[in-house]
């Protein structure tokens, strides 16, 4: 079972900003939350990665709040190539990725 | 290095035929996975390897299904005797030790089987 719960689809217009939040209420002590972006026909890329409150890289933003049992990841001012799916995962200390069905997020003009 | 490829892109074959298909991580990283996606799922983990080493092999992985690593580089996937319900995209990533999520993807192997 997926250890994650985030939203199946969202629909953003180009220049807006995306928050897509992800549920991990199970997730333990030594948990990471990492999320991942996925075109059609290819392999999932790695976004960006976390334990708590904000990181951010050149594509996005991370947020996890103190108890650690949600994540949003932010995009800011989308355009049309990041349409894509987007997974939030929990890696545990094993290091085993387990992949919920993602947020199917459609940037329209 | 390009990152992680994978051989063929595309394979179409009939029931009951052997494929196989290859991975070439990204040189430096000594962890490589396969992982098997159908459509609207995510990937769903079947094996990994550290250096040659399989260490892991999920419970879906059936005995028609063979992986290796011989020389801690390059890895194949094989299928015995291919069922319809094999049809998906097989995925491999790479990665340099343990690590909490970084893994480098690369496109996919689509396998259908007729």
């Amino acid at each position: 079972l997926a250890k994650t719960t985030q939203p199946i689809s969202m629909d953003s217009y180009e220049g807006q900003e995306v928050n897509i939040t992800c549920s991990h209420n199970n997730i333990a002590t030594n948990d990471y939350i990492t999320w991942y972006q996925q075109f059609p026909s290819q392999g999932p890329r790695f976004i960006i990665q976390g334990y708590k409150t904000k990181v951010t890289n050149e594509v996005a933003s991370l947020f996890i709040p103190a108890d650690r049992k949600s994540s949003t990841l932010s995009l800011p001012r989308v355009s049309l190539s990041d349409t894509a799916v987007y997974y939030c995962l929990v890696v545990d200390s094993n290091y085993q990725l387990i992949w919920g069905a993602g947020t199917k997020l459609i940037i329209k003009p | 290095d390009t990152g992680v490829s994978q051989d063929p892109r595309h394979k179409i074959t009939k029931r009951g035929q052997n494929v196989t298909f290859r991975c070439d991580p990204i040189s430096e990283h000594n962890r490589l996975y396969w992982y098997r996606q159908t459509l609207g799922q995510g990937p769903e983990f079947l094996t990994y390897f550290q250096n040659e080493a399989q260490l892991e092999k999920s419970r879906l992985l059936s005995d028609r299904f063979s992986a290796e690593r011989p020389k801690g580089s390059f890895s194949t996937l094989e299928i015995q005797r291919t069922e319809q319900g094999d049809s998906a995209m097989y995925l491999c990533a790479s990665s340099l030790g343990r690590t909490q999520g970084g893994y480098t993807f690369g496109s996919g192997t689509r396998l259908t089987v007729v």
